[in-house]
């Protein structure tokens, strides 16, 4: 068991549509990222909250926000969706102190 | 910023051979070295991680990575592989101080029988 958990699992939206992803973690896991990960690519960094506000970001466009709430989960949000932001979106956890992060199975996100 | 090069993109290997997947890295400041791997339709399972101490690093599943300061260089190996090994490999690096991960672009190892 993980310890993370990604919500849904795989989701098809049409092109210009918005979209909400969800992560929920473990109890103490202070930080969060975001990553993007293209079929056959490594992932990419999107986003990092620490304690519920950003503190890092990655080369996305602002149509990608996000959200970490006190009770450890958190969301991704899309807007405009384009066909190249079909990919796996994947959640990462880790405690305060850092020993590396946990990651989540993704969600799959399918844009048409 | 960080940078990540993995030089294998694909690797086949016989079962119950040894296996090495390199990789090196560019920073400008110290770093946490981390190896995933991703099974189809996964997300990323740790395999191990370098954050301070010794540079021969054990993790998961009989794997087990060198760090290498100097080739700016994280290489993992296992000296013997199962057909459950076939698997993407990812390196990944951070920032000791603000923990954003850079990944290599992967390894596919591909275990025969």
């Amino acid at each position: 068991e993980t310890g993370v958990t990604q919500s849904p699992t795989h989701l098809i939206k049409t092109r210009g549509q918005q979209v909400t992803l969800r992560c929920s973690s473990q109890s103490g896991h202070n930080t969060v990222s975001w990553y993007q990960q293209a079929l056959g690519q490594g992932p990419q960094f999107i986003f990092q909250y620490y304690r519920e506000e950003e503190n890092g970001r990655g080369n996305f466009p602002p149509r990608f926000s996000g959200l970490q709430f006190p009770n450890y989960s958190s969301e991704l949000n899309v807007n405009a969706l384009e066909l190249d932001d079909s990919a796996l979106y994947l959640c990462a956890s880790a405690v305060e102190g850092f020993y590396g992060y946990t990651f989540g199975s993704g969600t799959r996100l399918t844009v048409v | 910023a960080q940078s990540v090069t993995q030089l294998d993109s694909q690797v086949p290997v016989f079962e119950e051979a040894p296996v090495e997947l390199r990789c090196n890295y560019s920073s400008s400041v110290s770093v946490y070295l981390f190896w995933y791997v991703q099974y189809p339709n996964q997300g990323l399972q740790l395999l191990l991680k370098y954050l301070s101490g010794s540079t021969l690093v054990k993790g998961i599943n009989g794997f087990e990575a060198e760090f290498n300061k100097s080739q700016t260089s994280f290489h993992l190996r296992k000296p013997s592989v199962h057909i459950s090994d076939t698997a993407e490999y990812f390196c990944a690096v951070s920032d000791r101080n603000d923990y954003k991960l850079s990944f290599g672009a992967g390894t596919t190892v591909t275990v025969r029988a």
